[in-house]
């Protein structure tokens, strides 16, 4: 079955403890990128992925690293989470980064900080 | 960078009338306009996609229109049901040889009276 894979579903974790959330698809995708979605703010892009070694900022980046070593991984880094942080995250991917095609979401993963 | 707005931010209708929501948005070099729906709980997942080229698309009872001069496009559902009850969020992307990036509206929650 064609999916995009996010672990864990649910975190808390203390202010300061470096934590990463995976990101997997199995569908040969480009293009992934990972979202935070916050009441009233909708779903603001943090990192997107052109493709394997090419990460790039999107519009909320500060606080988070990602990596693209392989094409289907995309995991989240938050090195020192703070509370701000506490949101819903989503990881998407999309066929091709050069013409813009439906992305397909994960399940959400729902991180509090405290 | 890009701006999207969206109106209203809650909705509600009677089954079987029409429901419009608006999106604005500011980057002239934007060229792909998803629609996402949201149900509580679960994952976005794309109703309808228009691009640069098309003033409208539709596909059954939704109906998506552009207007680039304006820098606005609307999503139209006709005949609502229930089962049409989300959170729905409309986009702006564009792809250029320094990157891809989506931009979110911030939602509309539509409900459908019974």
């Amino acid at each position: 079955e064609a999916q995009v894979t996010q672990n864990p579903r649910y975190l808390i974790t203390v202010t300061g403890k470096k934590l990463t959330v995976t990101c997997s698809q199995n569908m040969n995708h480009e293009y992934m990128s990972w979202y935070r979605q916050d009441p009233g703010l909708g779903l603001r892009q943090i990192y997107y992925s052109m493709n394997v070694e090419v990460t790039d900022k999107g519009d909320v980046p500060e606080g988070y690293k990602v990596s693209r070593k392989e094409k289907r991984n995309f995991p989240l880094i938050l090195e020192s989470p703070s509370p701000n942080q506490t949101s819903l995250y989503f990881c998407a991917s999309s066929l091709s980064a050069a013409v813009n095609t439906e992305a397909f979401f994960g399940q959400g993963t729902r991180l509090t900080v405290v | 960078g890009e701006n999207v707005e969206q109106h209203p931010s809650t909705l509600s209708v009677q089954e079987g009338d029409s429901a419009v929501i608006k999106c604005t948005y500011s980057d002239s070099a934007s060229n792909y306009f998803p629609w996402y729906k949201q149900e509580l709980g679960k994952r976005p997942q794309l109703i309808i996609d228009i691009r640069s080229n098309v003033g409208e698309k539709k596909d059954q009872r939704i109906a998506v229109t552009l207007n680039k001069t304006a820098k606005h496009f609307s999503l139209h559902i006709t005949e609502t049901q229930p089962e049409d009850s989300a959170v729905y969020f409309c986009a702006a992307a564009s792809f250029s040889n320094t990157g891809n990036q989506f931009y979110f509206g911030t939602g509309t929650s539509l409900t459908v009276i019974p």
